[in-house]
Order: structure tokens, then C-alpha cells, then sequence
């Protein structure tokens, strides 16, 4: 199962918004509706941030969106904050009771 | 609180053998499915393998690079999971993490704990 593609970096200026893509194909991505968004500073475990696309845990702020189109799922973060600089990872279900994750985007705060 | 914490890490020659604990609480772990990831150092997420409660047959499912060298398994009278390695390869360095997700059988990681990393180098 190959890895999902996500752009290696982005990044923004406080208070803007970003978004972070993540492309798999029509056997993963594509074609559930379990696309994951993790989020982890340097050092730590990573963080659910979006489980099922687009639905959030509790405590995690409403800045922060998911969505999918085709084989493609985007994280947003809008209003972006200096504590939003971080790795962000994207993963999938992919079938055949197999799980894959993204190669990870590090998100810069300007 | 839902609380997973791993230990049994270390290093290891190649082609040497190790076994990692994964002890859980706040939750009922013997309706959770588990699962283990990796994270070698300086790179991505790798998820490894998973188990499923033994009320869904208890089966395993492992990633290609680590299938017939690793076994998961659990005993749920300790809340306990385990992760059995063997033939270990250098490229096996890494963090490894274990997790559970949002519901009892959801394909996310939403609980980890600090991960515990297995150095393999001779």
C-alpha cells in the first residue's frame, strides 16, 4: 500500500488560512469516508485533529476543517496561530483491513 | 481518562528479537481494536498492524514491510496489548506507538501514548 501524498511544507502568516492537501486514490481516499488528520510538534505523540473527514474531537478548536473531494482530502486552518506550527499528518482506511498514513506536511507560522 | 502507555524498547542487533507492552486504562480495552505505529527518526508515520477484540474474532492485519516478522497480540485480563518483533532489520528503528481509535473499531488513532523507541544496530 503506498503512502498518501501530502506537500511537504506549507505555511502562513498569522491569522490567514491554510490548507494542507492529501491525495491517495480511489482505494483509499477515494473511496471511504475515513480520511484522519493528526497533528505533532517536535518531540511528542501526534494529535487527532479531524477523524471521518470532517468531524471534530472535543477540544480541538472549530479553526481547524476537514473535507474531501474525489481522491483528494484537504485540512483548513483558518486564523492561524503561532501554536498551530507543527507536523500534520493525513491517513486513510484502504481496504483489506489496511491502514495508511501521508508522508506529512510541516506547517510554518511566518 | 483513556490513558495507553508502551515500554520494552531498546536496542537490539539485527536480526534479534524484541517484545513491546502496551498498557491501557480509561476505556474497556477488550471492545477496542488496536493498533501499533511507528515513526523512525526524522520521518513519517508508518502504521504497522492491528487487532481486533476477540468479539470480532481477534484477527490481526500488518503492513507489508513487517508482515511474518511481527505479531500483535493482547490479553484482556490485563488491559494489556503486545507487540512480538523478530528478525529485526536496521530500517525497524523507530518510535513505536500504541493507539486506539475514536470509537471502539474506528480506522483513526485518536488515543497515544509517548511511544517507545527500539534502536536496531549491531
Amino acid at each position: 500500500q503506498s503512502a498518501l501524498t501530502q506537500p511537504p511544507s506549507a505555511s502562513g502568516s498569522p491569522g490567514q488560512s491554510v490548507t494542507i492537501s492529501c491525495t491517495g486514490t480511489s482505494s483509499d481516499v477515494g473511496g471511504y469516508n475515513f480520511v484522519s488528520w493528526y497533528q505533532q510538534h517536535p518531540g511528542k505523540a501526534p494529535k487527532l485533529m479531524i477523524y471521518e473527514v470532517n468531524k471534530r474531537p472535543s477540544g480541538v478548536p472549530d479553526r481547524f476543517s476537514g473535507s474531501k473531494s474525489g481522491n483528494t482530502a484537504s485540512l483548513t486552518v483558518s486564523g492561524l496561530q503561532a501554536e498551530d506550527e507543527a507536523d500534520y499528518y493525513c491517513s486513510s482506511y484502504a481496504g483489506s483491513n489496511n491502514l495508511v498514513f501521508g508522508g506529512g506536511t510541516k506547517l510554518t507560522v511566518l | 481518562e483513556v490513558q495507553v502507555v508502551e515500554s520494552g524498547g531498546g536496542l537490539v542487533k539485527p536480526g534479534g528479537s524484541l517484545r513491546l507492552s502496551c498498557a491501557a486504562s480509561g476505556f474497556i480495552f477488550k471492545n477496542a481494536w488496536m493498533k501499533w505505529v511507528r515513526q523512525a527518526p526524522g520521518k513519517g508515520l508508518e502504521w504497522v498492524g492491528r487487532i481486533k477484540s476477540k468479539v470480532n474474532g481477534g484477527t490481526t492485519d500488518y503492513a507489508a514491510p513487517v508482515k511474518g516478522r511481527f505479531t500483535i497480540s493482547r490479553d484482556d485480563s490485563t488491559n494489556t496489548l503486545y507487540l512480538q518483533l523478530t528478525s529485526l532489520k536496521t530500517e525497524d528503528t523507530a518510535v513505536y506507538y500504541c493507539t486506539t481509535g475514536f470509537y471502539y473499531d474506528s480506522p483513526d488513532f485518536a488515543y497515544w501514548g509517548q511511544g517507545t523507541l527500539v534502536t536496531v544496530s549491531s
